[in-house]
């Protein structure tokens, strides 16, 4: 089975601080990636896809990028809003889908 | 703008079948561009994909979940529904109901609050 995972797995961080986060895979999965954002109670909300494309509404702080088998997803400044949790999920041409473990950002 | 609402009962028994409906508000079922799915959360652990429709009636399936799934489209309710039967423990979640988007590949571009279903007797 391919292996998804998500580094760090939580990060305790400031408001201003710029988060990265990383999304690997065992083996080759796919050349595109979504990213979603979950907080307790509210809809989970789609970030990213197609690896780097920002879905509407979504302020430019975020940002997508690949490098080789690494997709990456950055938080240029935190804001208060934004301490969640973070899941990459693989980006295939059939509706089936599968997610990382997720990445929990708290508050320093 | 597009909005899911799950609705159910909270509570279900070992054995039984949870039963689970979506409702649409905002936009029609009938997209050709669009998949519907549902997705869960267990307590403290990460998400995992349970399947998707199309208006047509088309599904997917999470293989591991197959033989106790199935999902449905009334399109003239504006709605998609999910029962799994034989239910337990393990099953207990948050479950989330979301439309499935295209670009280049799939994706869940709106999703619904989610609603936690306790299997328990």
């Amino acid at each position: 089975d391919i292996q998804l995972t998500q580094s760090p797995s939580f990060q305790s961080a400031s408001i201003g601080d710029r988060v990265t986060i990383t999304c690997r895979a065992s083996q080759g999965i796919s050349d595109s990636l979504a990213w979603y954002q979950l907080k307790p109670g509210k809809a989970p909300r789609l970030l990213i896809y197609d690896t780097s494309t920002l879905q509407s509404g979504i302020p430019s702080r975020f940002s997508g990028s690949e490098s080789g088998t690494e997709f990456t997803l950055t938080i240029s400044s935190l804001q208060p809003e934004d301490f969640a949790t973070y899941y990459c999920q693989p980006l295939y041409g059939y509706p089936q889908f599968t997610f990382g473990p997720g990445t929990k950002i708290d508050i320093k | 703008q597009l909005q899911l609402q799950e609705s159910g009962p909270g509570l279900v028994k070992p054995s039984e079948t949870l039963s689970l409906t979506c409702t649409v508000s905002g936009g029609s079922i009938r997209s050709s561009s669009h998949f519907w799915g549902w997705i869960r959360q267990p307590p403290g652990k990460g998400l995992e994909w349970i399947g998707s429709v199309y208006y047509s009636g088309s599904t997917y399936y999470n293989p591991s979940l197959q033989s106790r799934v199935t999902i449905a489209v009334d399109t003239s309710k504006n709605q998609f529904s999910l029962r799994m039967n034989s239910v337990t423990a393990a099953d207990t979640a948050v479950y989330y109901c979301a439309r499935v988007a295209y670009s280049t590949r799939y994706y869940l571009d709106y999703w619904g609050q989610g609603t936690l279903v306790t299997v328990s007797s």
